[in-house]
């Protein structure tokens, strides 16, 4: 079972526009978590994270949201522009394991 | 410049063929781990070390090995591959686990026939 959901496969988003992508968790002992963007033929590379004693983290145009009644955490990035078009990867922390959810593609379209 | 490199980049090999595919880091990281990612499950942990001669199982363990024996050196060991462990794989290092990023390495796509 996965403790780490993206069900959103893929997302498309008008450049320019907001892009939300979504993330939700079923165990509550995570308390880091953190985005990381995956183009082909690379490996993926890091976002942007939060600690679960927030609620929001702000890097340029990327905001990570969580909200950790609801264990579900959003990556909004405003604007939107065809370089970020890529695999958006949600990640948690549960004592030394990284937990990895599935993955989103997001494609911004010009 | 600071990476994570890893060889083979591609790698095509028969069941049961003993395989090693290398890892290594210049920053002095002390975390690092393996992880193998799969179409719609994203990327699942295979083994991670802390520190040298200090390693653990992670989600996916079963049918490989790691070694720590230098710092910057973690190979993955496929004792024995078979056609399930076809994948891509992620090699990955952060300064500690004080909740730092991961560095990931390029990738390794592997195929077992």
């Amino acid at each position: 079972d996965q403790q780490v959901k993206q069900n959103s496969p893929s997302l498309s988003v008008q450049e320019g526009r907001i892009s939300i992508l979504n993330c939700d968790y079923t165990n509550s002992m995570f308390d880091y978590f953190l985005w990381y963007k995956k183009y082909p033929a690379e490996g993926p590379t890091f976002l942007i994270s939060i600690s679960s004693i927030k609620d929001k983290n702000e890097d340029g145009r990327f905001t990570v949201f969580l909200n950790k009644s609801a264990k579900h955490l959003s990556l909004h990035i405003v604007p939107s522009q065809p370089g970020d078009s890529a695999v958006y990867f949600c990640a948690a922390i549960n004592g030394q394991n990284f937990v990895f959810g599935p993955g989103t593609r997001l494609s911004v379209l010009p | 410049e600071a990476q994570v490199t890893q060889n083979p980049r591609y790698l095509i090999t028969v069941t049961g063929k003993k395989l090693t595919v290398t890892c290594s880091q210049n920053m002095n990281h002390e975390y690092m781990s393996w992880y193998r990612q799969d179409p719609g499950l994203g990327l699942r942990q295979i083994y991670y070390s802390m520190n040298v001669e200090v390693t653990d199982k992670g989600d996916v363990p079963e049918g490989y090995k790691v070694s720590r024996k230098e710092k910057r050196n973690f190979p993955l060991i496929l004792e024995s591959p078979s056609p399930n462990q076809t994948s891509l794989y992620f090699c990955a290092s952060s300064l500690d686990l004080t909740y730092n990023e991961q560095f990931f390495g390029p990738g390794t796509r592997l195929t077992v026939l």
